[in-house]
């Protein structure tokens, strides 16, 4: 069973349109989430975080997070076509141990068309 | 010098090879770790050094060898390795290893195994 599963995509929208990056886990004690950015042939960089239920603003970026479904989300209004890349979903722990570990869903590729 | 830094960023190698991948963070961090990237495959975690000691060894074949002589450095030796091997290796840091989603990446070292 995978821990950390997204839609690999690729998952189209035209510019200005939000593009919404959906992410499962499974070990119902996860307690933080991540979002991390991978531009083609660079390194992922981290864009979001949250820890609580609910909704976390940053700009154009909104992270979702609803625990008693195990689903964290990320939206990005008004897309840009800069905003195409890959976007991995991120939770510490997993495989049994949790101590510097960070378990990376395959990630989602996105492509913003003008 | 900021941030993150790997070389060599590109890497070709024969199976009967013996070659090292340098990793330097100008962050202050104490953690440092090394992730493995294939195609079509989530990132994996590697090796976890916390404060220069190993603290994760996630099942990696011993013909990576992983060598932290202070906070700053962390060094990936590689001897008879597999062409399966080949991949984006990952150095990252953060400011401590315990259940962390906050890793700070280098741009990596793209190795080929012939």
């Amino acid at each position: 069973q995978k821990e950390v599963e997204q839609n690999s995509g690729p998952l189209s929208v035209p510019e200005g349109a939000i593009a919404s990056l959906n992410c499962t886990y499974s070990d119902r004690g996860s307690q933080s989430f991540f979002w991390y950015r991978q531009y083609s042939g660079k390194s992922p960089e981290l864009i979001m975080s949250i820890y609580s239920n609910g909704d976390k603003e940053d700009g154009r970026f909104t992270a979702q997070l609803n625990k008693a479904s195990q689903y964290v989300s990320l939206l990005i209004r008004d897309s840009q076509p800069s905003d195409s890349a890959t976007y991995l979903c991120a939770v510490p722990g997993g495989g049994g141990t949790s101590y510097g570990k960070l378990t990376f869903g395959q990630g989602t590729i996105l492509t913003v068309h003008p | 010098e900021t941030g993150v830094t790997q070389t060599p960023r590109h890497l070709v190698m024969g199976m009967t090879n013996k070659k090292s991948l340098k990793c330097e963070q100008h962050l202050g961090h104490n953690a440092m770790y090394w992730y493995k990237q294939s195609a079509k495959k989530p990132l994996e975690l590697m090796f976890v050094y916390s404060l220069e000691e190993r603290v994760e060894n996630n099942s990696v074949p011993s013909r990576f060898s992983p060598e932290c002589p202070n906070s700053s450095h962390l060094f990936l030796h590689l001897h008879t390795l597999q062409p399966e091997d080949s991949a984006l290796y990952l150095c990252a840091s953060s400011q401590r290893a315990a259940l962390t989603g906050e890793l700070f990446f280098g741009e990596g070292s793209r190795l080929t195994v012939l």
